[in-house]
């Protein structure tokens, strides 16, 4: 399968304590996308990175939400003492850079905060 | 701000019939316009996108309609098929940050009744 890889697919945690999550793009992709879905709404996005620059950062990443891309490969999205409200879908995307170029999603990692 | 909305969150129709989608969207300044589909459990799987240079797309038993003069995009899926059961979201660029960066609506809901 060389579509978008998530790991995990699944993580429970407890309140206060830090998770990280990995993303492998397609291969071929220099661009990179996190989002966030929770139940019955659209996926919001959160940040994308260009090779490994992080280009753009939405508001709704808070202090405790912090996303790398070191060799631009592969990416990780850390939150830190995770809150309830942090509970939902975080999706990874990746795509060309030029011209119109449509994202590719993988099956996500659900966070549930306890 | 730009926001992407969808007239109904669930639509029902019987297994051979067509199926349209309609979505509305804010940001005249878009001009890339993307489907998804969405099963349970897995990230949102590309269907078709548009430019805005285009009013008309089509694919394999899909077309994608774009007006501009009312800001609104639909989807048509021809033969609805039972595997066609999904939550579909249509997307927007916008030109805020660049990078493709989409904005997504809340989904519709396709139920294909046998």
């Amino acid at each position: 399968d060389t579509g978008v890889s998530q790991d995990p697919r699944h993580k429970i945690t407890k309140r206060g304590q830090n998770v990280t999550f990995r993303c492998d793009p397609i291969s071929e992709h220099n661009r990179l996308y996190w989002y966030r879905q929770t139940l019955g709404q659209g996926p919001e996005f959160l940040t994308y990175f260009q090779n490994e620059a992080q280009l753009e950062k939405s508001r709704l990443l808070s202090d405790r939400f912090s996303a790398e891309r070191p060799k631009g490969s592969f990416s990780t999205l850390e939150i830190q003492r995770t809150e309830q409200g942090d509970s939902a879908m975080y999706l990874c995307a990746s795509s060309w850079s030029g011209g119109f170029s449509p994202l590719h999603f993988g099956n996500g990692t659900r966070l549930t905060v306890t | 701000g730009e926001s992407v909305g969808l007239h109904l969150p669930t639509l029902s129709v019987q297994e051979g019939d067509n199926s349209i989608i309609n979505c509305a969207y804010s940001n005249s300044a878009s001009d890339y316009f993307i489907w998804y589909k969405q099963e349970s459990g897995k990230g949102p799987q590309f269907i078709i996108d548009i430019r805005s240079n285009m009013d008309k797309r089509q694919g394999q038993r899909v077309t994608v309609l774009l007006n501009k003069t009312v800001k609104h995009l639909s989807l048509q899926i021809a033969a609805t098929q039972p595997g066609d059961s999904a939550v579909y979201f249509c997307a927007e660029n916008g030109v805020t940050g660049g990078g493709n960066k989409l904005t997504f609506g809340t989904g519709t809901q396709l139920k294909v009744e046998l």
